[in-house]
C-alpha cells in the first residue's frame, strides 16, 4: 500500500530534550516535506527536499533540521525543543511532474512541549 | 511573497445542496493548485490537482477551476452529504528560495453538512 508513515504519532517532552520525527515513504518519491499546523495560523512548511541530499527552507524552519540521505526518509530533527513548537506536524511528499505533484501526506504527529 | 486566502473560513449547508468553495492567491506565477479534504485530527487527503495549463478537474461530485490569471480557483461540490463534512484546503505550488518550489496553503474552509 503506497503510503507515508509518521513516527512517532504523539509525543510529550519536555524543553530542551532532543527528538527525531521520523517520516518515510514507499512510492519513491522525490520531493518531501514537513509542515506545521497550528490554529489560526493553517499550515505552515518548515523545510522541503526536491531530492537526496537537497533541502531548503519553508516559512518556519527555526528550531528546526532535517536530512536527507535516501530518498525514502526524511527526518524532522529539533535539537532543543521550547514550548512554542507544540503543535501538530505532517510529513508529505509527491513524484515532480510539471511542478509540485500530487502531495500525500503521513497522518500526523502531535508534538506536546512542557 | 505568496498569500493564498480562502472564503468562507466556515459553511453550513443542508444536505443535498450544491455549493461552491473558494480559492484566491497573490502570485499568479504557479505551477498547480491542489485542493485537499482534511478530516478532524486527521491527514490530508489530495481531491484534485489542476496544473498551471488547464482550466478545471473533476472527480465525481467535485470540480475544480482554476482562474491563473485573476488568481482565483473555486472547488464546486454537488448534491452535498454529510460524510462531505470536513475542512478543505488549497495550495498553490510556487517559488521558493533557491529557487526551488514549494506548497502555500490557505487557511481552509470547515464544511457542515446537515442531515
Amino acid at each position: 500500500e503506497a503510503q507515508v508513515t509518521q513516527n512517532p504519532r504523539y509525543l510529550i517532552t519536555v524543553t530542551g530534550k532532543k527528538l527525531t520525527v521520523t517520516c518515510s515513504q514507499n512510492m519513491n518519491h522525490e520531493y518531501m516535506s514537513w509542515y506545521r499546523q497550528d490554529p489560526g495560523l493553517g499550515l505552515r512548511q518548515i523545510y522541503y527536499s526536491m531530492n537526496v541530499e537537497v533541502t531548503d527552507k519553508g516559512d518556519v524552519p527555526e528550531g528546526y533540521k532535517v536530512s536527507r540521505k535516501e530518498k525514502r526518509n526524511f527526518p524532522l530533527i529539533l535539537e532543543s525543543p521550547s514550548p512554542n513548537q507544540t503543535s501538530l506536524y505532517f510529513c508529505a511528499s509527491s513524484l515532480p511532474s510539471t511542478g509540485i505533484g500530487e502531495q500525500y501526506f503521513g497522518p500526523g504527529t502531535r508534538l506536546t512541549v512542557t | 511573497k505568496q498569500e493564498v486566502t480562502q472564503i468562507p473560513a466556515a459553511l453550513s449547508v443542508p444536505e443535498g445542496e450544491n455549493l461552491v468553495l473558494n480559492c484566491s492567491f497573490t502570485d499568479s506565477a504557479i505551477y498547480n493548485l491542489q485542493w485537499f479534504r482534511q478530516d478532524p485530527g486527521k491527514g490530508l487527503t489530495s481531491l484534485l490537482l489542476i496544473q498551471s495549463s488547464q482550466r478545471e478537474q473533476t472527480s465525481g461530485r467535485l470540480n475544480a477551476s482554476l482562474d491563473k490569471s485573476s488568481g482565483r480557483s473555486t472547488l464546486y461540490i454537488a448534491a452535498s452529504q454529510p460524510g462531505d463534512s470536513a475542512t478543505y484546503l488549497c495550495a498553490v505550488s510556487s517559488w521558493g528560495q533557491g529557487g526551488s518550489e514549494k506548497l502555500v496553503f490557505g487557511k481552509g474552509t470547515k464544511l457542515t453538512v446537515n442531515p
